[in-house]
């Protein structure tokens, strides 16, 4: 079953707000990714994260791994309509080859 | 388009009925990847796949199997259908069967069982 605590579970924010969302987890993991799901697509990688401490953006996101290996951040700025989507939390294990776990998503609504 | 083909896009079939979902990977990919997809468990991985052998087995139940070609395509099947197996299946693609530079997924088959 699930290992990664995602929160939050949904978010509505207004157009040009900051967001927030994590992943935390009990278990360590040596990589950590972030997708993004828009309805009738597969989830697109936004973000890979790779050594504890490490901070990665793309555009407007920002994504840390965390330093204890069980956790991760990503921050959207200044969203926009188009960052509507859910967006997903993966990690990979030591002992799981490149097996991916996947936390169970935050649905981010951006109002204009 | 990312690359992995997946069909048919939608299907919908009776309980007891046995189904086939279609992958192709993202050319000079070896690794696929079967994901299942339901409202209440979130992205859950099924089977891995890597150049024709079976590598990592997950959560797949023993009614379903899978299998990767010589041409490297893969096939799900999903028999004894119950209404429990309604889902989006998703097929993702890597180059290797190690490493973590994270998968590319296809669009999904949305199978509906009634």
């Amino acid at each position: 079953g699930q290992q990664l605590n995602q929160s939050p579970q949904s978010m509505f924010i207004q157009e040009g707000e900051d967001v927030s969302m994590n992943c935390t987890s009990s278990s360590i993991f040596n990589t950590w990714l972030w997708y993004k799901q828009e309805p009738g697509e597969g989830p697109v990688l936004l973000i890979a994260l790779y050594k504890a401490g490490e901070l990665t953006s793309n555009g407007r996101l920002t994504a840390q791994f965390g330093i204890t290996r069980k956790d991760s951040f990503l921050n959207i700025s200044a969203s926009i309509p188009s960052d509507v989507g859910i967006y997903f939390c993966a990690g990979q294990q030591e002992t799981s080859g490149s097996r991916l776990t996947f936390g169970e998503g935050t649905q981010l609504t951006v109002n204009p | 388009d990312s690359g992995v083909t997946q069909t048919p896009k939608h299907l919908i079939t009776a309980t007891g009925q046995r189904v086939t979902l279609r992958c192709s990977p993202r050319s000079g990919d070896l690794s696929v990847y079967w994901y299942q997809q339901s409202l209440d468990q979130g992205l859950q991985f099924l089977i891995q796949y890597y150049n024709g052998e079976e590598r990592a087995k997950g959560n797949i139940l023993e009614r379903f199997s899978a299998q990767q070609f010589p041409d490297l395509h893969s096939e799900l099947n999903l028999s004894s259908l119950e209404l429990g197996d309604s889902a989006l299946y998703f097929c993702a693609s890597s180059v290797a069967d190690r490493g973590n530079y994270g998968y590319t997924f296809g669009s999904g088959t949305r199978l509906t069982v009634v």
